[in-house]
């Protein structure tokens, strides 16, 4: 079963733009939202990450916003930038089980300079 | 420091062959973990660690075995591969405690079983 959707699979977004990633998760024990950035050839990287007590964390171009009654979050790129072009993934963690992730499809970003 | 590495970068096996990828990381982190990356369906994690001498199934584990008899190490074995096991596999780490903590990951090995 799939727990974490994530959606657009793919986004083709001008630079200069702003790209939206969408995520809805199932388990309300989930309490830890991080969402992933992996180049090619590449492992995923932490870009940025969300508790569910807030409703929005801001780290430079990247925005995380939370939404706990239904169980939705999203990634913002403000001013993106052809440097964004990779693929991003939403997860979720709960405590126990090592605090293992659950991580959406995945959406492929590209940004036209 | 080098972080999370993984031996090999690639592998061609054939069906019914196995093998053993090999994942390090000198952090001294207590979790390690261990996923596939297959196209339209994200990570998904095939077993964990919580720490040397100790393993546990996660959501995709059938025709894989894990070994941590070091803290360091966390090994995962293919005893007869099959085509649906061609995947991408990262091994990940993190530091016990801390609801918070990170997860590294590591370079990746991509598998081909013809």
């Amino acid at each position: 079963q799939q727990q974490v959707k994530q959606s657009p699979q793919s986004l083709i977004v001008q630079k200069g733009g702003i790209s939206i990633i969408n995520c809805a998760y199932e388990n309300t024990a989930f309490d830890y939202f991080p969402w992933y950035q992996q180049f090619p050839g590449k492992g995923p990287a932490l870009l940025i990450a969300i508790r569910p007590d807030v409703s929005e964390k801001k780290e430079g171009r990247f925005t995380i916003s939370f939404n706990k009654s239904a169980k939705q979050f999203s990634l913002h790129i403000m001013d993106s930038q052809p440097g964004d072009s990779a693929t991003y993934f939403c997860a979720a963690s709960r405590s126990g089980s090592a605090r293992q992730l659950t991580f959406g499809s995945g959406t492929q970003l590209t940004v036209l300079p | 420091n080098a972080g999370v590495t993984q031996t090999p970068k690639f592998r061609v096996l054939k069906t019914g062959q196995s093998m053993t990828l090999l994942c390090a990381q000198d952090m001294n982190h207590e979790y390690m973990y261990w996923y596939r990356q297959d196209p339209g369906m994200g990570l998904r994690l095939i077993h964990y660690s919580v720490g040397e001498g100790t393993t546990a199934k996660g959501e995709v584990p059938d025709g894989y075995n894990v070994s941590r008899l070091k803290k360091q190490n966390f090994l995962l074995g293919l005893e007869s591969a099959a085509p649906s096991q061609t995947s991408v596999y990262f091994c990940a780490s993190r530091l016990l405690g801390g609801t918070y903590n990170e997860q590294f990951f590591g370079p990746g090995t991509r598998l081909t079983v013809l």
